[in-house]
Parts: structure tokens; sequence; C-alpha cells
């Protein structure tokens, strides 16, 4: 059973698009994450939730609104897609401090 | 600075040999120090946690933290052809009541047989 999963593998979208990438977690764990990972590799938070609750939101631009209906999806739904945007995202879920788990990625490629 | 120095690499070992990863960080507030691995096209996956100062050892990894330098280490013995990948050091603070995972920039291993 694959413990953090995300949908799409893969998302090729014209710029100024709306799109939505979805990740469920069946670890039982208290908080999700959403990471992006740069060209170069760096993987950056974007914003974290505890039980529902936006925990942390980084400098992220508005048009990223995270969306957590209970406590196994976090969804990241993004407007007016702008070529920057092209990245790697990460959903990942953790218990307290012991350790992340990550998902495979959303490969988002804007055109 | 940044909270958290990796060196990027590349780094390129024979099969067989001894990798030392590094990383450093500035953070006095990180409680917690990760090693993690990522493969091509795939998601980071945990490979040593700790959350002391000294080593922890599984397997052929030994994970190192010297808190008064602010300095931790990922020791690779007797590397493998599997081993090549990208290896990311992560640091963890409390903010907000949730906890904050910071990572360095990664260092790319390659393992040739």
């Amino acid at each position: 059973d694959t413990a953090v999963s995300q949908t799409p593998k893969y998302l090729v979208t014209q710029m100024g698009n709306d799109k939505s990438i979805k990740c469920e977690q069946n670890l039982g764990h208290d908080t999700m994450y959403w990471y992006k990972q740069d060209s170069k590799k760096f993987l950056k938070i974007m914003f974290s939730y505890n039980n529902k609750e936006l925990i942390i939101n980084e400098t992220v631009p508005n048009r990223f609104s995270p969306k957590s209906p209970d406590k196994a999806h976090l969804n990241l739904h993004i407007n007016s897609l702008e070529l920057g945007d092209s990245a790697v995202y990460f959903c990942a879920s953790s218990l307290r401090q012991y350790g992340y788990t990550f998902g495979s990625g959303t490969r988002l490629t804007v055109v | 600075q940044k909270e958290v120095e990796q060196d990027p690499g590349p780094l390129s070992v024979p099969e067989g040999a001894i990798v030392s990863l590094n990383c450093t960080y500035s953070n006095s507030a990180f409680q917690y120090f990760m090693w993690y691995r990522q493969y091509s096209r795939k998601g980071p996956e945990l490979l040593m946690y700790t959350y002391s100062s000294g080593n922890k050892e599984d397997g052929r990894f030994t994970a190192q933290v010297d808190k008064s330098s602010k300095y931790i280490s990922l020791f690779i013995r007797d590397s493998q052809p599997s081993d090549s990948a990208t290896y990311l050091c992560a640091m963890s603070a409390t903010q907000g009541g949730s906890e904050k995972l910071v990572f360095g920039k990664g260092t790319k291993l390659t393992v040739n047989p």
C-alpha cells in the first residue's frame, strides 16, 4: 500500500490555467506538508497543516491555496499558472517529530 | 547565511569506498537531524534520524552530529552502485506548534562499479 500518494504524477499545462494536485496519506499522521523542489533540486517548504489547520505558510504567492478536507488529505490548488511555477511538488506527512514520509512527487510543467 | 549549507557535489567514488557527506547549519533551534536519500524522479526517503550529538549506526550508514560545531555528517561504508542517489541533510525546529523541516541542497553521489 502506498503511504503518501499524489496525483497526478505529471502535469503539463498552459500559462494562466488553474490546476490542482491531490495528496492522501494512510499512515495516520497528524501533519501534512507541501514542498517545492526547483530545477536545482532544492526542497523548500510551502505549507504545513496539522489536523486540518494551517500551521506554516511560507512566502508563497496567493495563487497557491492549500485545502485540507480531513487529516488524511491535503490538496494544492494553483491559480493563474506562471512559467516559474514549473517544478516538482512533493506532499509529505509526519507524526510529531519522527521524520517525514514523502510522496513520489508531481512534476508540473507550465508552457 | 543560509540556515543549512551542503556541498552539492557531484561526488563520484569507486565501489567499496567510504563516503563522507556533510552539512553545516546556523540555527541553534534545530533539534532533530535527518538524512534523506532521493533517487532520480522519486521522493526523498528517510535514511537516518537522530536528535543528540554523537554517532548513530545503521548497517553501512553512520550519522554523526556535533551540535557544538553545528555540523552533521553521514558516512557510507563499503559503498555500492545502488547507493548512487542524491543525499539531503535535513533539520527540524518547532514553528507555530508544528515541526518545520529545512533541507540542505543535496549532494549527488555516484558509486562506480
